[in-house]
Formats: C-alpha cells, sequence, structure tokens
C-alpha cells in the first residue's frame, strides 16, 4: 500500500489570512497527482489533476505547485473566505496502479 | 443533471445480515469506484471497476462483494464476514484510472449493530 502523508491534519486561519498545506507521495513511479475540496454534508469535487513536475495550476484564489522529484505538491489559498472552509484531500495515482491512493486530508476551518 | 446518486442515505443493519449499497451514475463513466472513510482516516479503495463486467479488489476488499453488470450501475455489498462494516461509503466514477478527475457521489453511512 503506497503511503501518502497530509499536513497539517487541521488548520484554523482568519478570514482573509493566506495559507498552504502539504501533500507527501512516493517518488517513484509517479504518474498524476489529484487534489479535492470536501465540504461537510457534500461530495468530494475536483481541484487539480497535476501530471507533470514543475506543473502549477491555479482555480480563483487557490492554487497548486506539484514537485515530482521530491515527492510533495502543495495547496494554496490566498485571502480565505469562510467558505474555502473544508477538508482537502490529496490523490496520487502510479503509473503501474489503476487507482488513487488518498492522504487523510487537511481540514481547513476559515474564521469570520 | 449528470451525476452519481447513491441509496440510501443511511442504512442500519443488524450484525450478521448482508446489505447492498446503490451506486448508480449518468456520466457515461467507464469506471467506478468504492471507498470507505472512517474517522480520521483518508479514503480507502474497496473496489473498482474499468469496464463493465470487470472489477478488481482494492486495497480493503475483504467481506465486500461487487458486480458491474451495466455500465450506469455498481452495487456494493457489505457482507457478514467484514468485520467493522460500519462506515461512511462514497461511490464515484470517471472516464478512465490515473490522469482523469473522480466525480463522487454523496455518500451512504452504514451502522450495523
Amino acid at each position: 500500500i503506497l503511503n501518502v502523508e497530509q499536513s497539517p491534519q487541521s488548520l484554523h486561519v482568519q478570514e482573509g489570512d493566506s495559507t498552504n498545506f502539504t501533500c507527501s507521495f512516493p517518488s517513484s513511479n509517479f504518474y498524476a497527482l489529484h487534489w479535492y475540496r470536501w465540504e461537510t454534508a457534500k461530495s468530494p469535487e475536483a481541484l487539480f489533476v497535476m501530471t507533470l513536475n514543475g506543473d502549477e495550476k491555479k482555480k480563483g484564489r487557490i492554487s497548486a505547485t506539484l514537485n515530482t522529484k521530491e515527492g510533495y505538491s502543495y495547496l494554496y489559498i490566498k485571502g480565505s473566505q469562510p467558505e474555502d472552509s473544508a477538508t482537502y484531500l490529496c490523490a496520487f495515482n502510479s503509473g503501474s496502479a489503476r487507482q488513487l491512493t488518498f492522504g487523510s486530508g487537511t481540514q481547513l476551518t476559515v474564521l469570520p | 443533471d449528470g451525476g452519481i446518486t447513491q441509496s440510501p442515505k443511511y442504512l442500519f443493519r443488524k450484525e450478521g445480515q448482508n446489505v447492498t449499497l446503490s451506486c448508480e451514475q449518468n456520466l457515461n463513466h467507464d469506471a467506478m469506484y468504492w471507498y470507505r472513510q472512517d474517522p480520521g482516516q483518508g479514503l480507502r479503495l474497496i473496489y473498482y471497476s474499468q469496464i463493465v463486467n470487470d472489477f478488481q479488489k482494492g486495497d480493503i476488499a475483504e467481506g465486500y462483494s461487487v458486480s458491474r453488470e451495466k455500465k450506469e450501475s455498481f452495487p456494493l455489498t457489505v457482507t457478514s464476514a467484514q468485520k467493522n462494516p460500519t462506515a461512511f461509503y462514497l461511490c464515484a466514477s470517471s472516464n478512465g484510472p490515473g490522469i482523469y478527475e473522480q466525480y463522487f457521489g454523496p455518500g451512504t453511512r452504514l451502522t450495523v449493530t
């Protein structure tokens, strides 16, 4: 079973703060790295799918970077808003696997 | 609207009974997945199917069974052999493995007493 680690486990920030969290994954046999946002009482939704070393993706105030050589990805949220409160999951796919391996998530709470 | 439906939202069963969780998608996706979530843990893969009439075990398949007779449907049976069946179960689908994002249903919370 592959090991995908996310840190921190939980995070509380004030509205307007910028924040970031980390996803670590095996650096060998990389194929894709996914980020999902899971709001309470809703289904997880895809934010980004990243495939190339050095990849940077952006959606509004949320962006992500990828370093496949050292096995990590950062998710950044600029100017956090209460509606950004959610659990953020990353998921790793290796070339030999047909499925995703998920980390345990970072639970973000943005306080108004 | 296209999407994934799971039913029921809450399910209660007595220990020793088999129970089947429904998952239907109208996204025309080839691949479907079943995950289990326990408190403090990430999503763990139970079974997945890349195509009709074919499915593969995930990391925690023991005590579960699936079928994929139609592209739209991927039901999960939690058998009495599953030692800790109480959990939140999520179904997902995608156009394929790896680089394709997964679309998730709303989940079923199963409680076995």
